[in-house]
């Protein structure tokens, strides 16, 4: 009954370390996503992928990488991380059904702060 | 493209009052529509949406919207708001062949005892 795991919770990072953040889907979806959600900006999509294998950029992917490890697995990376990188960070994932597109379903999230 | 517009930022209602949550939305193919709360904290679930299938959609927690093609709107209403409801509001939009979420700024609803 796990759905989508994000670890870790809770991060605090320094300006210019790396980190990355892990997420995994146990329902066999082969769509997955990251997003960052702000104040008064709702959530905004970093990067998606569609399918093991394939990974295309969102609104805001300028400062992150992204790896679909496998079906189940999903990273998002920060390289060199900055403070407009302070955010809580969601994972998703989702599947077509007979064409229809199914709700996504959220991990927990990630809060992360850069000092 | 599509996008969805959130009208109001913070919305408080009295505990046994009705609650609208308005959510207005463009797309350029048929939509999907969703709407999702968040409690503090947590993660983002799904309370009801819609796939074009009945255009009055009802979703968990007594909460219901109505798809309105004329209006562009997917307002989320429930008849009697309880102190539980206390949350902030997501509608969000998603396009056929394109499974990618387009999210609204949200909507904090407030009960007041």
């Amino acid at each position: 009954n796990a759905g989508v795991t994000q670890t870790p919770k809770f991060q605090v990072l320094k300006t210019g370390q790396s980190m990355t953040l892990q997420c995994a889907q146990d329902m066999n979806h082969n769509s997955m996503y990251w997003y960052r959600q702000d104040p008064g900006m709702g959530l905004r999509l970093i990067y998606y992928s569609a399918s093991e294998g394939t990974t295309d950029k969102g609104e805001v992917p300028n400062g992150y990488n992204v790896s679909r490890l496998n079906k189940r697995e999903f990273s998002l990376r920060l390289e060199s991380a900055a403070p407009s990188q302070t955010s809580v960070y969601f994972c998703a994932s989702s599947e077509v059904l007979s064409g229809i597109n199914q709700p996504q379903h959220f991990g927990d999230g990630t809060r992360l702060s850069i000092l | 493209a599509q996008s969805v517009t959130q009208l109001g930022s913070h919305v408080s209602v009295s505990e046994g009052a009705l609650v609208l949550l308005r959510c207005n939305y463009s797309s350029s193919v048929p939509p999907y529509l969703f709407w999702y709360v968040q409690y503090p904290n947590q993660g983002l679930q799904l309370l009801l949406k819609y796939t074009s299938a009945a255009t009055l959609v009802k979703g968990i927690n007594g909460f219901e919207a109505e798809f309105k093609k004329s209006e562009t709107s997917f307002h989320l209403t429930k008849p009697s708001a309880h102190m539980s409801d206390a949350a902030e509001y997501f509608c969000a939009v998603s396009g056929f062949g394109n499974e990618k979420l387009t999210f609204g700024t949200g909507t904090r609803l407030t009960i007041i005892p």
